[in-house]
C-alpha cells in the first residue's frame, strides 16, 4: 500500500520567503508527526498530532513555524520568512496510535539560500 | 531529559564481519529505545524496540540488541555484514513510550567487499 508521502521532494527558498511543505500519512492514521533533521545530526521532534488535535508543539523553534492538521489527514508545516539555519530535511511520520511503530516519508529538503 | 549518544559517524565493516553500533542512553525513568534505519533516498524504518520485556531484542534483516541497564547501553549487532547493510544507523529513546523520539546523531555504515 502507499505509503507516506511528502511533497515537494526539495525546496529552495530565498532567505526570507515562506514556504510550505505537505505530509500525506497513511490512510487511518491517527497520528502524525513532523520531525527537521539538520546536515550531519538525528532527527528532532518538531510537532504532534492525534487527528486534528496539535497536542504537542514544543519542539518548533520559533513562532515563525507553524503546523496544522485541519481535517486529520494532510497536514502542512510553514515557515514564514526563513532563515539559513532553517535549512534542513523536514520529515513527516505516522502510526495507527501513539505507541505504534512510526512510518516515515523520505521527507522534504528545504535549501535557504 | 532524555538523550542518546552515538559515537563515530562513520563505520567501516568488512562484508562478513561483525557489525556494532554502540548507543548509550540518559533517561530519568525507564526507557523505551529504538533503532532505525535510512538506506539511501529512502524514509527511516524501523530495526526494532526495547520496551522492557526481554532484554534481548531481535530485529529485521538479522539485527538484534540487547538492553543493559547497568551501562545505560542498547548497542546494535549483526554477526555477518551484508552488502545491503550499508545505510545510516539511528538510535532513539521515548521516556513516554510514545512516538516523540529524541535520536542520536547516526552511524553512517560502510560495508567493504
Amino acid at each position: 500500500g502507499a505509503g507516506v508521502s511528502q511533497s515537494p521532494r526539495y525546496k529552495v527558498a530565498k532567505r526570507g520567503q515562506d514556504v510550505a511543505l505537505r505530509c500525506d500519512p497513511i490512510s487511518g492514521h491517527v497520528s502524525l508527526f513532523w520531525y527537521q533533521q539538520a546536515l550531519g545530526q538525528g532527527p528532532e521532534f518538531l510537532t504532534y498530532f492525534q487527528n486534528e488535535a496539535q497536542l504537542d508543539k514544543s519542539g518548533l523553534p520559533s513562532d515563525r513555524f507553524f503546523a496544522e492538521r485541519p481535517e486529520g489527514s494532510v497536514s502542512t508545516l510553514k515557515i514564514q520568512r526563513t532563515q539559513q539555519e532553517d535549512s534542513a530535511v523536514y520529515l513527516c511520520a505516522s502510526s495507527p496510535g501513539a505507541d505504534s511503530p512510526l512510518h516515515f516519508g523520505n521527507g522534504t529538503r528545504l535549501t535557504v539560500t | 531529559a532524555q538523550s542518546v549518544t552515538q559515537l563515530g559517524s562513520h563505520v567501516s565493516v568488512s562484508e562478513g564481519a561483525l557489525v556494532l553500533l554502540r548507543c548509550n542512553y540518559s533517561s530519568s525513568v525507564p526507557p523505551y529505545l529504538f533503532w532505525y534505519v535510512q538506506y539511501p533516498n529512502q524514509g527511516l524504518q524501523l530495526l526494532l524496540k526495547y520496551t522492557s520485556a526481554a532484554t534481548l531484542v531481535k530485529g529485521i534483516n538479522g539485527f538484534e540488541a540487547e538492553f543493559k541497564k547497568s551501562e545505560t547501553s542498547f548497542h546494535l549487532t549483526k554477526p555477518s555484514a551484508h552488502m545491503s547493510d550499508a545505510a545510516e544507523y539511528f538510535c532513539a529513546v521515548s521516556e513516554l513510550g510514545n512516538n516523540r523520539l529524541a535520536f542520536g546523531k547516526g552511524n553512517q555504515v560502510v560495508v567493504i567487499p
